[in-house]
Parts: structure tokens; sequence; C-alpha cells
């Protein structure tokens, strides 16, 4: 069964607007890790921030945010004043109670219009 | 520095030859991974090791083997049981145990090429 689902292939943002990336996992166990990773054409994987299923808030980091909806099993990473450096593969990723198994979605594209 | 070395950047071989993938950590982590990732796709789980000389299967475990015979190493063959072997293969390092939160380091990868 597929545990990371990311709906949406691809995605267009004019510079300096804000974007949502959408996320949904599906677990069975109360403790889980989500993350969201960036690839740029490079090919290299950047770690961009991490919700734990026990925080109380949501995470965030510079103008990375996570819209963690727990019930929905949603976490959507938000990107604001977006820049033509984020255009990229986003990846989200989950890992399952204390196991270290680590498993990604199918990614979006992300592009920024100027 | 610490991190996460994989060799070769680039990797040719013919049709029906073993390959082996080399992935180095020193960043003294227990977890490690490895993807493979298709053009324009996802990253797919192929093996995983939580700790020295024990790993389990991923999602896409049939034509690859490992070992981890070494907490710094931990290198993939890709056989000639794999039916389509081209692709970017990624190596990744957690610091893993109970320590939950913390996120995985990639390798820049490997882009292996069967003719």
């Amino acid at each position: 069964a597929q545990k990371i689902t990311q709906t949406q292939p691809g995605m267009f943002v004019q510079e300096k607007e804000a974007v949502t990336l959408d996320c949904t996992y599906d677990t069975s166990d109360p403790s889980y890790g989500l993350f969201w990773y960036k690839q740029p054409s490079s090919g290299e994987m950047i770690f961009l921030i991490y919700q734990g299923s026990y925080d109380q808030q949501n995470a965030t980091e510079g103008r990375y945010s996570l819209n963690f909806q727990k019930a929905r099993k949603s976490a959507n990473l938000v990107i604001s004043a977006s820049q033509l450096g984020d255009s990229a593969m986003y990846f989200c990723a989950m890992r399952e109670g204390y196991r270290n198994k680590l498993v990604f979605g199918a990614g979006t594209i992300l592009r920024v219009k100027s | 520095d610490g991190g996460i070395t994989q060799s070769p950047k680039y990797l040719f071989r013919k049709e029906g030859q073993n390959v082996t993938l080399s992935c180095e950590q020193n960043l003294n982590h227990d977890a490690m991974y490895w993807y493979r990732q298709d053009p324009g796709q996802g990253l797919r789980l192929i093996y995983y090791s939580q700790i020295v000389n024990d790993f389990q299967k991923g999602d896409i475990a049939e034509g690859y083997s490992v070992s981890r015979e070494k907490k710094e190493s931990f290198p993939l063959t890709v056989t000639s049981a794999q039916k389509n072997p081209t692709a970017f293969y990624l190596c990744a390092s957690r610091l893993g145990g109970v320590v939950l939160h913390t996120e995985a380091f990639f390798g820049q990868g490997t882009r292996l090429t069967v003719v």
C-alpha cells in the first residue's frame, strides 16, 4: 500500500508568492516522523523540515512551514515568498514508529516564474 | 568534514554483468539506506540497514543485494537478475536507533547506465 502520496506532479508559482505542496500519509502507528526534502536538478537531496507525530506545533524553518493536520493525515509544505532558486523537485517522506525504514512519495516538481 | 560518499558518480556496465556501488559514511550513523530514482520519479527504497550485520528488504529489493560488515560502509550490488538497472542510485544514512527526529543525509548519487 502506498504510504506517502503526493498528488501534484507539477506546480507553478509566481516569484514572491506562497505555494503549498500536498502530502498525505498512511500509518496506523501513533509514533511517526514526516520529512520534506528538496532535490534541485543537480540531484542532491536537501533536507528542509521535520514534523513529529507528537509535536504540538507546526514545524517552521525560515521560509518553510509544515501545515500538519494529524486527523486528516496530511503534512503539506508551505513555501513563502517563492524565489527562482526554489525551482526543484520536492519529496515528502515518512519514518514509522521506531523502525528506521524511511519511505518517500513520488515528488512534486515546482517551477517558480519570474 | 563528515559526510556520505558515493562512488563512482557515473558507471557504465554491459548487460548481464553484476556491478557494485559504493557508499561510505563517517557520520557514525547506525542506519543506512539505498534508493533508486528513475527520471522524473520518486525515490524507491531498495534495502536499508539499522545496524551492522543487519539489513532489511525495501519495496524493490529483487535483483539487488547488500552487505553491512562495517558501520561506515553499505555497498549495493546490482545483479544480472535486475531487469532494468539503468537508474540514479542514492545512498543515505541516519543516526537511527531510538532517536526519531533526525533527518537522513544523502550522498551525491551514482548514475548507472547498462548498455
